[in-house]
């Protein structure tokens, strides 16, 4: 089975500022990880993902994260967020076995101040 | 527009009463999931139905049911043996229910247990 940690659970940020999500999986086979976002009072859209190849994956909006297999991580980052960016983030995994569920982190809510 | 509809989006019911969330897609998606959303831990995994006709428990089935008659709606039953059924209550929908499929979610129903 799967795990996810998100490191932070809320990270301040001034508009045009950098920043990173953290996120740490746990797993005994090869995995699928997901970046998600909720915006307030919203359903989850999917931000980006990687299934396999290129270890850098980047969504439409400007958000890139990269696949770390020997350090077992998926870290979101961003280097110039706007205030359209405040909401929650969510890291989840699923596995290449017939383990279909996926498994979600505990959300890191990003607050982008002007 | 194609996607997955949740009603009510607020509902408030007595302690005691068994209460569904309803849950429609438009996608043509084979699997449909609900999740339970408390602040601070993520989304847990309640019921997903990968087929018509049949449905699993995910981590946290105690005190819901579901069913799965149509492959649009995945009703959920939220029934008065569920200890602590106040949360925010999301369905999604993948297109196979396969780990590498990015699963689609609804706007949410805030369930509040008076």
């Amino acid at each position: 089975a799967q795990s996810v940690t998100q490191l932070d659970s809320q990270v301040p940020v001034f508009e045009e500022a950098p920043v990173e999500l953290r996120c740490n999986y746990s797993s005994s086979v090869s995995v699928y990880l997901f970046w998600y976002v909720q915006y307030p009072n919203q359903g989850l859209q999917l931000l980006l993902k990687y299934l396999s190849g290129s270890t850098l994956v980047e969504s439409i909006n400007g958000f890139e994260a990269e696949f770390n297999k020997s350090q077992t991580s998926f870290h979101l980052r961003k280097p110039s967020v706007h205030i359209s960016d405040t909401a929650e983030y969510f890291c989840a995994v699923s596995g290449s076995s017939n383990d279909y569920k996926l498994s979600f982190g505990a959300g890191t809510t990003v607050t982008v101040r002007a | 527009d194609g996607g997955i509809t949740q009603s009510p989006k607020y509902l408030f019911r007595k302690e005691g009463q068994n209460v569904t969330l309803s849950c429609e897609q438009n996608l043509n998606h084979d699997a449909m999931y609900w999740y339970r959303q408390d602040p601070g831990q993520g989304l847990r995994l309640i019921y997903y139905s990968q087929i018509v006709n049949d449905f699993q428990k995910g981590d946290i089935a105690e005190g819901y049911s579901v069913s799965r008659e149509k492959k649009e709606s995945f009703p959920l039953t939220v029934t008065s043996a569920q200890k602590n059924p106040t949360a925010f209550y999301l369905c999604a929908s993948s297109r196979q229910g396969a780990p590498t499929d990015t699963q689609y979610f609804g706007p949410g129903t805030r369930l509040t247990v008076l």
